[in-house]
């Protein structure tokens, strides 16, 4: 088991170009989340998927951010016209329901700057 | 909607004095789990604790907490601080059918000599 697998750990662009993070979930999980993590607010929630359907993208900004799930082993989130307030570590996890509650496995993040 | 607090955004302690992390929620639903998430520098967040039976103590890698739901929390403890314990710690709420982990803020745990 390798976990969940992010690509790229690092990733640098200007003002203005796009960014596409990927993730990789646990095989057979069915639950895939994307959260932003920043020193001002923590881990916020973004979006998530059960079973590649989009359930809920309450916590995305509606404008430059997209989340997809195309098939069941990746997802990717989008960002479009980069701005520097972007900058954070973009955190994916999954998960799989059982009767003890829901713990959600964490990739190592993508960190992405924004110059 | 579901709520987790985390009031100390930044504790420091010297090592070998206790920890106390504390976590407060607020939840319509009286089946809560809760959780503590740690996350070192590098490293991908890992949970550490969690817990859905009111005044049980859960133990896991020296640290513990109980979950009181008269209270409604799930405070963080350990005996003793080391070095290695330094991370950002989170906790989190799941209650019965959502998928989703209702996060706190985190706090930021620095062990000094």
């Amino acid at each position: 088991n390798a976990g969940v697998i992010q690509t790229p750990r690092h990733k640098v662009t200007g003002k203005g170009q796009e960014a596409t993070l990927w993730c990789e979930p646990i095989s057979g999980h069915s639950a895939v989340f994307w959260y932003r993590q920043t020193i001002v607010q923590g881990l916020e929630f973004l979006t998530y998927f059960r079973n590649q359907a989009p359930i809920d993208d309450s916590g995305m900004p509606k404008e430059r951010f997209s989340a997809q799930m195309p098939n069941q082993s990746h997802s990717t989130l989008k960002i479009q016209s980069t701005q520097p307030q972007d900058s954070a570590v973009y955190l994916c996890a999954s998960s799989n329901r059982d009767w003890g509650g829901v713990e959600q496995y964490f990739g190592p993040g993508t960190r992405l700057t924004v110059l | 909607g579901d709520s987790v607090t985390q009031k100390e955004g930044l504790v420091t302690l010297t090592e070998g004095l206790p920890v106390m992390l504390n976590c407060t929620y607020q939840t319509i639903y009286s089946n809560a789990f809760l959780f503590w998430y740690v996350h070192y520098l590098n490293e991908s967040p890992r949970l550490l604790l969690k817990s859905s039976t009111d005044n049980k103590r859960t133990e896991h890698q020296g640290f513990h907490a109980t979950l009181h739901k008269s209270s409604s929390s799930f405070h963080l403890q350990k005996s003793s601080a080391q070095l290695s314990d330094s991370a950002l710690y989170y906790c989190a709420l799941n209650t019965e059918g959502a998928d989703r982990l209702t996060f706190g803020k985190g706090t930021q745990l620095i062990i000094q000599p």
